[in-house]
């Protein structure tokens, strides 16, 4: 099947500064998504990217479909505490019928932000 | 707006006791469900997906089993729980079609014992 590789796994920082995590993938993806996993929650989706070289912005967050459609960013800037959880990236890879919805999932970063 | 509910939080159970855990949807109609296993904080893994009432795929073989007895309504069950059951379960929507986004209930904690 489909694999993301995410990196880094995890990263320990400042509050303040700026952070960069990315995807990538062997496959094409048609579709890129962003979340954020609190601590005993759910994911809450963050980002959505539809498009070869789309750059979505979300508040302090910013992130890119590559042009390859094989890799994604997210970018944090100016970090503060309420950043920590894991950052997963996920996409989706339309090759007709059932596979139709179908996210595969990156293994997560794992954020530390000291105060 | 859309909600979407699970049920229970958590849940201690005892190697070989059944299982259930309930997911419903709130303020759509006829959507994607999805039941995802999530181990030690890390890694989504898909086990069901259903795209309607009583339709339901698996993707991966297990001790699990799901229904989907109404449209808004997944339920994720077992006979005889696994010590290797234990995990973060996730249910999840999507629009019909038309919508790659997927948005996560708050999970199930299930610690098999």
């Amino acid at each position: 099947g489909q694999q993301l590789n995410q990196s880094p796994q995890s990263m320990f920082i400042q509050e303040g500064e700026d952070v960069s995590m990315n995807c990538t993938s062997s496959s094409i993806f048609n579709t890129w998504l962003w979340y954020k996993q609190d601590p005993g929650e759910g994911p809450v989706l963050l980002i959505a990217l539809y498009k070869a070289g789309e750059l979505t912005s979300n508040g302090r967050l910013t992130a890119q479909f590559g042009i390859t459609r094989k890799d994604s960013f997210l970018n944090i800037s100016a970090s503060i505490p309420s950043d920590v959880g894991i950052y997963f990236c996920a996409g989706q890879s339309y090759a007709g019928g059932t596979s139709y919805g179908k996210l595969t999932f990156g293994q997560g970063t794992i954020l530390t932000v000291h105060p | 707006s859309q909600t979407i509910h699970q049920w229970p939080a958590t849940l201690v159970q005892p190697v070989g006791s059944p299982l259930s855990l309930e997911c419903t949807v709130e303020g759509t109609s006829n959507p994607n469900l999805y039941w995802y296993r999530q181990a030690a904080g890390r890694g989504l893994q898909l086990l069901f997906y259903s795209v309607g009432i009583g339709q339901i795929s698996s993707e991966v073989p297990q001790n699990l089993s799901a229904s989907r007895p109404q449209d808004r309504q997944f339920i994720l069950s077992s006979k005889k729980l696994l010590l290797s059951d234990s995990g973060f379960y996730l249910c999840a929507w999507s629009v019909t079609l038309a919508d790659n986004e997927q948005f996560f209930g708050p999970g199930t904690r299930l610690t098999v014992l």
